[in-house]
């Protein structure tokens, strides 16, 4: 696609259920990285596909959160038993994964996530 | 570890410069990242540096020493679409970090008439 895609764009969750967060990146990008943005926060990092692969969960909050990648495409970030201090706009990001110099992430418009 | 700090707001007139500072300390270092990030919006790519310098590109401009950690973003004749929070990020250098960004909290520019 033209650029990187999210659904959906806003959650309204009661607290305890489970939601899932979607994210399609830029076609042929080879990397995809979940951030959360919460207000007055800078961007935290969350966790990253190499492929269909994370060698990088260290970011996720606790063990509610959880992502998955297949056909090296389509991601979706799931939160089991949502908090309150899980709302936050959630962001993906795709890039080509260059092995050096500039590799540029590409920013979705988020989702914005409210638990009540 | 990564931390990164740039002011929280910082106000400016239309027409004017503005230099928006972000000071960084890092465990590794593989390249220091400006994105724009309007109201609701997505994150969008301005400048990269990984090398001491400036870049000029249009309007904008960023300046990177690594000795001291320090990078600023110059803003030119600001117009009030300037308006947003500018986000500065720093990729490590190792492994998982080589890839991953860790950004500053963001300083929000108001450009005023």
């Amino acid at each position: 696609g033209a650029g990187v895609s999210q659904s959906p764009s806003n959650k309204v969750t009661e607290k305890g259920k489970d939601v899932e967060l979607r994210c399609d990146p830029i076609s042929g990008h080879t990397a995809l990285y979940w951030y959360r943005q919460s207000l007055g926060q800078g961007l935290e990092f969350l966790i990253y596909f190499q492929g269909n692969s994370a060698p990088d969960k260290s970011g996720l909050p606790s063990d509610r959160f959880s992502a998955e990648r297949t056909g090296g495409s389509v991601s979706t970030l799931t939160i089991q038993r949502t908090q309150q201090e899980d709302s936050a706009v959630y962001l993906c990001a795709s890039s080509l994964m260059l092995a050096g110099g500039l590799d540029t992430q590409y920013f979705g418009p988020g989702t914005r996530l409210t638990v009540l | 570890g990564q931390n990164i700090d740039q002011p929280t707001e910082m106000t400016a007139t239309e027409g004017a410069i503005v230099q928006i500072n972000c000071t960084y300390q890092t465990s590794g270092f593989n390249g220091l990242f400006w994105y724009q990030q309007h109201a609701g919006e997505a994150p969008t790519f301005l400048s990269y540096n990984v090398l001491d310098g400036l870049e000029e590109k249009g309007r904008f401009s960023s300046f990177l020493s690594r000795s001291k950690g320090y990078s600023y973003l110059l803003l030119k004749e600001l117009q009030m679409k300037d308006s947003a929070s500018y986000l500065c990020a720093v990729r490590g250098n190792s492994g998982a970090g080589s890839y991953q960004l860790t950004f500053g909290k963001g300083t929000k520019l108001s450009v005023i008439p």
